[in-house]
């Protein structure tokens, strides 16, 4: 199994710009996660999905944020307009519904927002 | 509510030293413990896990925990450090199967000094 993949691994931008960030799950996982990792304020969840629905988005920071699953096997999140502020780690990570809820993380996608 | 308390943000030790992560939790349930690892630039990986069963868990490169329910505590222990080690390490819970969502902590940072 290849993983979580995201892609892509790195990313620089002007502020005002719109990103996109992507997201392979591992195949036969439920649920997706999207994760900022910061100095600041370490790993926070931005959002989750189950069977390709959003469960819970309360942790994605304002409306220029949005996240998408089309389908299983593919997930978006977008951030536009960019600020600088918005400079951080992204992880994705999946997981299976009957397990115990342990997360299968992404190598990430580091993005600086100049 | 659940939450989890790494008190240790950073963690200097000497190589071959024994070393001891520490990690508290709070839930009204019955738990999941996981620490995971994040190894420079990398995503997080799981180091190991605690279902049931026995209360000490171990991994494949020497590290172990031991679950203590009176004390609410999953602390991670090696008796001999390397150099590899070195990385930031994060304590989570989940309540329990069919739980969608990890809590982690904010991690400790394991130095590894030669």
């Amino acid at each position: 199994d290849a993983g979580v993949i995201q892609s892509p691994r790195h990313e620089v931008t002007e502020m005002g710009q719109e990103v996109t960030l992507r997201c392979k799950p591992i195949s036969g996982h439920n649920s997706l996660f999207w994760y900022r990792q910061t100095m600041m304020r370490g790993l926070e969840l931005l959002i989750y999905f189950n069977n390709n629905v959003p469960i819970d988005d309360s942790g994605m920071p304002e409306d220029r944020f949005s996240a998408k699953m089309p389908n299983a096997s593919f997930s978006t999140l977008k951030i536009q307009p960019s600020e600088p502020r918005d400079s951080a780690v992204y992880f994705c990570a999946s997981s299976t519904n009957h397990g115990s809820g342990e997360q299968y993380f992404g190598p990430g996608t580091r993005l600086t927002v100049t | 509510a659940q939450s989890v308390t790494q008190l240790d943000s950073q963690v200097p030790v000497f190589e071959e030293a024994p070393v001891e992560l520490r990690c508290n939790y709070s839930s009204s349930v019955s738990v999941y413990l996981f620490w995971y690892v994040q190894y420079p630039n990398q995503g997080l990986q799981l180091l190991l896990k605690y279902l049931s069963g026995s209360t000490l868990v171990e991994s494949i490169n020497g590290f172990e925990a031991e679950f203590n329910k009176s004390q609410t505590s999953f602390h991670l222990r090696k008796p001999s450090v390397h150099i590899s080690d070195t990385a930031e390490y994060f304590c989570a819970v989940s309540s329990g199967a069919g739980s969608y969502q990890l809590t982690f902590g904010k991690g400790t940072k394991l130095s590894v000094i030669p």
